[in-house]
């Protein structure tokens, strides 16, 4: 079955405490992004992938890294995270960048107390 | 700066009734265009797009209108059956941009719709 998979599916954590939530996609798909969903904000691009070891940033990058060393992973990383990276994230892939074939993974959700 | 925008934050329609959900962008540039779905507890899915190159489209009980000189487009959905209830998420994107093609979207922030029974 085609998907992408997320986890973990809820985290609970302390500000600063460094912490990574992994995606992983089976389609052997090219592009790469995680998305950060916040109310009355829709769905914000934080990073994108266009292939392994090519990362750039999207619209709100601050306080996130990433890394692509395998095509079918792309975890997203907070260094020290904050309260305000508290939020509902999605990673999503696509084959070749067109984005009506963009695949959503289920979602983590995230709170930084 | 809200480049894709849902006014309505909610719709609530009657079983076998349509439903029109709307949504306004600012960015010209701006030539495809999405809607997706959204249930709780699970990641959007593609439902309908549309090229800027037309002005309509439509696939089964959804239909998907775009006004360019007005910078809108609309989601009707004939007719509408509570399965229907779910978020659903106006997007848009620059495929012609000339740069390399991110697979990036413009989300806008999405309008819940009830479909009653």
């Amino acid at each position: 079955e085609a998907q992408v998979t997320q986890n973990p599916r809820y985290l609970i954590t302390v500000t600063g405490k460094k912490l990574t939530v992994t995606c992983s996609q089976n389609m052997n798909h090219e592009y790469m992004s995680w998305y950060r969903q916040d109310p009355g904000l829709g769905l914000r691009q934080i990073y994108y992938s266009m292939n392994v070891e090519v990362t750039d940033k999207g619209d709100v990058p601050e306080g996130y890294k990433v890394s692509r060393k395998e095509k079918r992973n792309f975890p997203l990383i907070l260094e020290s995270p904050s309260p305000n990276q508290t939020s509902l994230y999605f990673c999503a892939s696509t084959l070749d960048g067109r984005t009506d074939t963009q695949y959503f993974g289920p979602g983590t959700r995230l709170t930084v107390l | 700066d809200q480049q894709v925008k849902q006014n309505s934050p909610s719709l609530s329609v009657q079983e076998g009734r349509i439903s029109i959900l709307n949504c306004d962008y600012t960015n010209s540039m701006f030539d495809y265009f999405l809607w997706y779905k959204k249930y709780p507890a699970e990641g959007p899915t593609f439902l309908i797009s549309i090229s800027s190159i037309k002005d309509k489209n439509e696939d089964g009980r959804f239909t998907v209108f775009l006004n360019k000189s007005a910078k809108h487009l609309s989601l009707h959905i004939v007719p509408s059956q509570p399965g229907d209830s779910a978020v659903y998420f106006c997007a848009a994107s620059a495929v012609s941009s000339g740069s390399s093609n991110t697979g990036k979207l413009i989300f806008g922030q999405g309008t819940t719709l009830q479909v009653k029974p």
